[in-house]
């Protein structure tokens, strides 16, 4: 499985554009970048994930890379409730025995500031 | 819907005791993976199944085991408990085992071994 490099901690301003920053250099062709975080002592929550292409929901944005050694995501306005350990993932290949577990590294820690 | 549930929320128990902890996966759900989160070595897999059949296992001693139902609720159970298992025991479920197929954890069962 792909490795993740991740920022320890990040700040952000409340109502500003939180863009966390993950490289996964190794990543091979059909493997899915995965975003989740978890917010203290609650199980993690899922927020997005893609293969090639940029993707948006209610909760985020993931913009990869064209190489797709590397993503970005973007929580447009960010709240004081979105102070959290934010970790990117890389998983699969789908259809390999990996497909069921997720590998979380030690993430990022963004701390939303009023 | 409702989302993953496990039970029970909060357990202690003593060295070289047994414990099951239970997990009922989003209904319809098929794929039911469990991590264990430790301040020391971060969120770690221990193993998924789907259909009633263990499809991976992560690197823990065969003290861990699990096994799912056919109504795809699933249970683990350490047996010889040390003091070293004490963390946070997560369930995640996903519609089938597959990349493309996000996981969604629950609230986790907090262990203390004593």
């Amino acid at each position: 499985d792909a490795k993740t490099t991740q920022p320890p901690s990040m700040d952000c301003a409340e109502g500003r554009a939180a863009n966390l920053p993950c490289n996964h250099s190794t990543i091979s062709g059909n493997e899915y970048v995965y975003w989740y975080r978890q917010i203290h002592s609650q199980g993690p929550q899922y927020i997005i994930h893609g293969l090639k292409n940029n993707e948006t929901n209610e909760m985020a944005s993931l913009i990869i890379t064209e190489d797709r050694k590397s993503s970005t995501l973007i929580l447009p306005h960010a709240t004081l409730r979105d102070t959290a350990v934010y970790y990117c993932i890389v998983r699969g290949p789908h259809g390999s025995s990996n497909t069921g577990k997720l590998i979380f590294g030690q993430g990022t820690t963004l701390q939303v500031k009023p | 819907k409702a989302g993953v549930t496990q039970t029970p929320r909060y357990l202690i128990k003593t060295r070289g005791q047994q414990v099951t902890l239970s997990c009922s996966p989003i209904s319809g759900h098929r794929s039911v993976s469990w991590y264990q989160q430790t301040p020391g070595q971060g969120l770690q897999f221990l193993f998924e199944y789907f259909s009633e059949t263990q499809r991976n296992k992560g690197n823990f001693p065969g003290r861990f085991s699990g096994r799912q139902f056919s109504n795809s609720r699933s249970e683990m159970n350490v047996s010889t408990l040390e003091l070293g298992d004490s963390a946070l025991y997560l369930c995640a479920s996903s519609l089938v085992s597959g990349s493309d197929y996000e996981q969604y954890f629950g609230p986790g069962t907090r262990l203390t071994v004593t």
